[in-house]
């Protein structure tokens, strides 16, 4: 089935650093969503991303909805000890759906974890 | 909280066994989705139904089925066990196309 090519899997940063993570696909989508998901939880909703090209920010966090429809970025400024857990990003509806556009399609997910 | 629920959190079965998970959505949210997440595999795409009809189909083994009742919530039934349906299985539910998911806290279900 569609995948998505999610990096980096993992990473180790000092608490104040700042963090990018992406996500790309061979297919197009329509919508890209960014999750988190804090150990023993169910993800929690980041951001979410309706046009191509558009740039949204939710406090320390910026994600984009790259132009090509194909990728999409997701930054953490000034990173804090809570930003720990895993980030998935999430496509949905475009080709890559099979011709259904109800499907949310996730990457594997990044593991960040911050250093204090 | 999300305000999608899920039952029961726990679930500890045998091999060859069958349960129901169930799951019931934010106040006025016709989607259901399911999904199953592995250590290894992320979150897996398993089945999503909308206001009671069966919308999108992911890798859902065949011993696996789900429906959506007319008061929206919805249930997950797997059956014949096995030890590798060990995993966390989450609902999530939305409004509408251009709305965000929500999901639940999971089922952690342990076949032994």
């Amino acid at each position: 089935g569609q995948q998505l090519n999610q990096s980096p899997q993992s990473m180790f940063i000092q608490e104040g650093e700042d963090v990018s993570m992406n996500c790309t696909s061979s297919s197009i989508f329509n919508t890209w969503l960014w999750y988190k998901q804090d150990p023993g939880e169910g993800p929690v909703l980041l951001i979410a991303l309706y046009k191509a090209g558009e740039l949204t920010s939710n406090g320390r966090l910026t994600a984009q909805f790259g132009i090509t429809r194909k990728d999409s970025f997701l930054n953490i400024s000034a990173s804090i000890p809570s930003d720990v857990g895993i980030y998935f990003c999430a496509g949905q509806g475009g080709q890559s759906s099979g011709g259904s556009n109800y499907k949310l399609t996730f990457g594997k997910g990044t593991l960040l974890t911050v250093n204090p | 909280d999300s305000g999608v629920t899920q039952t029961p959190k726990h679930l500890i079965t045998a091999t060859g066994q069958r349960v129901t998970l169930r799951c019931s959505p934010r106040s006025g949210d016709l989607s259901v989705y399911w999904y199953q997440q592995s250590l290894d595999q992320g979150l897996q795409f398993l089945i999503q139904y909308y206001n009671g009809e069966e919308r999108a189909k992911g890798n859902i083994l065949e011993r696996f089925s789900a429906q959506q009742f007319p008061d929206l919530h919805s249930e997950l039934n797997l059956s014949s066990l096995e030890l590798g349906d060990s995993a966390l299985y989450f609902c999530a539910s939305r409004r509408s196309l251009n709305t965000e998911a929500f999901f639940g806290q999971g089922t952690r279900l342990t076949v032994v």
